[in-house]
């Protein structure tokens, strides 16, 4: 079946604008995570969504990072007047949700901001 | 705490030689810990998993050890092959589901 998808791949944006990062998981995935990974690091926790239940949004690095999610499908991530620091490749993963236990992530190919 | 180190940050081997890479955590709760292979410019992919129920676990010429008294997990990687090299990361899970990773090994395999 289909995997994680996001988009856009390849975002560019100019300091102080806005964008919208947009992530579909895999159908039925009731866990979704965002990740940031900046050039040659690890991967940086940003907000977990699982079901109805609140947020965990613990990872998300000052209030101009914010996320969003209808249901158990489509999330935006959210990140107001940008910065270079922002730069980097923003990974969306899903995962069953099974209760109970951590379950496996699966990642999509992620959006590449690149903040001038 | 909930990091996780991870060591080496480079590794250069000859193919068919194996390769291990090592990851010391601190929360001593944590009872996942996955594995993922990043290759250039694509997504991370789970190569394995263990959870910390068991000791060992093995799939063909990749294998994780785990030792929960020590709080290390080790990949293990034999024969390996041209098409190995990639970046891995480790992760261990937080309670809270999502996954703290480590910094990453970029495992060179040379033909």
């Amino acid at each position: 079946g289909a995997g994680v998808s996001q988009s856009p791949s390849n975002k560019v944006t100019e300091k102080g604008k806005d964008v919208e990062l947009r992530c579909d998981p895999i159908s039925g995935h009731t866990a979704l995570y965002w990740y940031r990974q900046r050039l040659g690091q690890g991967l940086e926790f940003l907000i977990y969504f699982q079901g109805n239940s609140a947020p965990d949004k613990s990872g998300l690095p000052s209030d101009r990072f914010s996320a969003e999610r209808t249901g158990e499908s489509v999330s935006t991530l959210t990140i107001q007047r940008t910065q270079q620091e922002d730069s980097a490749v923003y990974l969306c993963a899903s995962s069953p949700g099974l209760a109970g236990s951590t379950d496996t992530q699966y990642f999509g190919p992620g959006t590449r901001l690149t903040v001038l | 705490g909930e990091n996780v180190e991870q060591h080496p940050s480079t590794l250069s081997v000859q193919e068919g030689d194996s390769a291990v890479i090592k990851c010391t955590y601190s929360d001593s709760a944590s009872n996942y810990f996955p594995w993922y292979k990043q290759e250039l410019g694509k997504r991370p992919q789970l190569i394995i998993d263990i959870r910390s129920n068991v000791g060992e676990k093995k799939d063909q010429r990749i294998a994780v050890t785990l030792n929960k008294t020590a709080k290390h997990f080790s990949l293990h990687i034999t024969e390996t092959q041209p098409e190995d090299s990639a970046v891995y990361f480790c992760g261990q899970d937080t309670g809270r589901r999502a996954l703290t990773f480590g910094s990453g090994t970029r495992l060179q395999v040379q033909p």
